[in-house]
């Protein structure tokens, strides 16, 4: 099993639709969960970090965290043409804080 | 401008010749890292330094070699290059006693070996 798991799309919605990404993992002592945007040509930016069961909500961004299925998503409300982008799930793996990222999905928000 | 800063930013060279990339952070950030992003767009660590002392080394080729000679600098030094060498280097920094352990990137290195 691949440590970090996300469907790598691609996904496309409309303009104003909610999009919904998905990521699991492996390591099931792993504390720190983080979601990074990257647009073509650019560098992981972090959007969201979530440490504890349950939902955190960030403007349009709300990431959601089950420990115990080893699953967090990421949900953009209103989505915008802006919002475009490859979005990479980055979990922390084993005790040597070694950040590991998924193959990320590529989001496309139609106009 | 506080940030991670790489260079350079391209580089196109030869198979078989050395290069090196360097990375600087003026963030106070006690850790730095070496990822490698292929051209399917996956991104892997490669090396992590917490306060110059080396903590991940992950399954790289001898002829990567980093080196840290402070906490505020990584450098990348990449011996005989091959073709499959070709990617984009990030490096990375954040504060690991902080316990939220936020990375923050640099703009990145794009390597091309002929």
């Amino acid at each position: 099993q691949k440590e970090v798991e996300q469907n790598s799309g691609p996904l496309s919605v409309p303009e104003g639709a909610i999009a919904s990404l998905n990521c699991t993992y492996s390591d099931r002592g792993s504390q720190s969960f983080f979601w990074y945007r990257q647009y073509s040509g650019k560098s992981p930016e972090l959007i969201m970090s979530i440490y504890s069961n349950g939902d955190k909500e960030d403007g349009r961004f709300t990431a959601q965290l089950n420990k115990a299925s080893q699953y967090v998503s990421l949900l953009i409300r209103d989505s915008q043409p802006s919002d475009s982008a490859t979005y990479l799930c980055a979990v922390f793996i084993g005790s040597n804080y070694k950040l590991t990222f998924g193959k990320g999905t590529l989001l496309t928000v139609n106009p | 401008d506080t940030a991670v800063s790489q260079t350079p930013k391209y580089l196109v060279t030869q198979m078989g010749n050395d290069k090196s990339i360097k990375c600087e952070q003026n963030l106070g950030h006690d850790t730095m890292y070496w990822y490698k992003q292929d051209s399917k767009k996956f991104l892997k660590i490669m090396f992590s330094y917490n306060n110059k002392e080396l903590i991940i080394n992950e399954t790289v080729p001898n002829r990567f070699s980093p080196k840290s000679p402070d906490k505020a600098h990584l450098n990348l030094h990449i011996n005989s290059l091959e073709l499959g060498d070709s990617a984009v280097y990030f490096c990375a920094s954040s504060l690991r006693v902080s316990g939220a352990n936020v990375l923050t990137f640099g703009a990145g290195s794009r390597l091309t070996v002929l």
